[in-house]
Parts: C-alpha cells; structure tokens; sequence
C-alpha cells in the first residue's frame, strides 16, 4: 500500500529565505506527482504537476523535482515571503483516472 | 481552468439529522468524483470515488449506508452524511480529473462539517 510522508511536518522561516520541503513515498510506480497548497480552512490550490517521466518542474519562486527511484520529491521555494504561509501537500497517483493519495502536508509559517 | 463548485462551504447541524453537500463541475463533464475527508492536523483520506451512472466504490472502512454518494449526472456529485454524529465532524472535499489523463485534478472549495 502507497504511503506518503513528507518532512518537516511544520517549519519556521524568516522572509526572504530560501526552503525545501521533502515528499518520500514507498511505491515508485505512480504515474504523476502534484503538489498543492491549502490555506487553514480552505480547499486545495494546485502549485506543480510532474509526471513520472519528468524530473523536474517550475512555476515562478517554485521548483519541484522527482526522484521516482528513491521514491522522492523536493518543493524548493526561493526569496520565502510571508504570503507563502501555508500548508503543502504532496500527492501521488498509481494510473490515469485514480485517486491521488496525500502526505499530511508541511505546515510552513514565514515571518515578516 | 476547470472549477468544480461546492456548496455549502459551512454547516453545522444537530446530532441524528442528515446533511448533503454538493459538487459541481463548471466548465467540464465529471465522469468520476473523489471524495476526500481531512481531520485536523491530518491528511486528506479518501472515501469513496463516484463514477456517473453507476454506484459509488467506497474505501474501507467508510460505511456506504453512512455516507451516501450520488452521481446522477456529469456535472454533479452529492455526498450526504445520514445520521450525523460529532465524530463525523470534519472537512470534506471533492475532486475530479479535469483535462487529459495526464493533467491534474481539481478540488473543491471544501465543506467544513459540524456536528453537535
């Protein structure tokens, strides 16, 4: 059974600083990656989509790479602002038209 | 983009009374919508997955008769919490594959659920 974990669970850092947030899960076999960002209360924003074959992927201040072999992906944010605080999600899908399964996120707080 | 509205975004209901919520997808045809419950602190779980037409696959551990699912057409999903207890309090949020099947899905806003 797919888990995902991903690490730190919470993290503090002062604006403009540059951070990583860690995605591992145990099966190699899926078919895509997505990254999300869920503001308390709130649903889910969608940040990043790799596929299996991709290695990595880039939006702005985001990067996020895929390790599919060793199971592992990174969430860089570059220049952290304070907007930036929120909880981040990584998920994986086995096949087209599955469900994704979730890691329970990093709570991420940027200070002013 | 591809948007799937739900509704409503809070409630909060008595102990023993039923309570539905609703997805809807905007801009697209939904074939298939993914239940999600999250509790504090924890991940996002699935529930079941609805497919238009045809009955609802349920994870284990959901009680079908619980939470039932309706699919009736491609551009909504119901779920309906029956005789809601606090232990069922939660946020509960849904989503669909929007594009091709290499692109990403879509949630909802999420319904925050409170049972008292």
């Amino acid at each position: 059974k797919q888990e995902v974990t991903q690490i730190p669970a919470a993290l503090s850092v002062p604006e403009g600083e540059n951070l990583v947030l860690n995605c591992s899960f145990t099966d190699s076999a899926i078919y895509n990656l997505q990254w999300f960002r869920q503001d308390p209360g709130k649903g889910l924003t969608s940040l990043l989509l790799i596929q299996s074959s991709q290695r990595e992927q880039t939006s702005g201040r985001l990067n996020a790479s895929l390790d599919k072999s060793s199971g592992r992906s990174t969430l860089y944010i570059a220049a952290s602002q304070p907007g930036d605080s929120a909880t981040y999600l990584c998920a994986v899908r086995h096949q087209a038209g599955t469900a994704l399964i979730f890691g329970k996120g990093t709570t991420l707080s940027v200070s002013s | 983009g591809a948007v799937v509205s739900q509704h409503p975004s809070r409630v909060i209901c008595k102990s023993g009374t039923s309570v539905k919520i609703e997805c809807r997808s905007l801009d697209f045809q939904a074939t298939t919508m993914f239940w999600y419950r999250q509790f504090p602190k924890q991940s996002l779980m699935l529930m079941a997955t609805s497919n238009e037409g045809s009955k609802a696959t349920y994870e284990q551990g959901v009680e079908k008769d619980k939470f039932l699912i309706n699919h009736a057409s491609l551009t909504l999903s119901t779920l309906t919490v029956t005789s809601a207890h606090p232990e069922d309090s939660s946020f509960y949020i849904c989503s669909a594959p929007a594009g091709g099947p290499g692109e990403g899905y879509t949630f909802g806003s999420g319904t925050r659920l409170t049972v008292v």
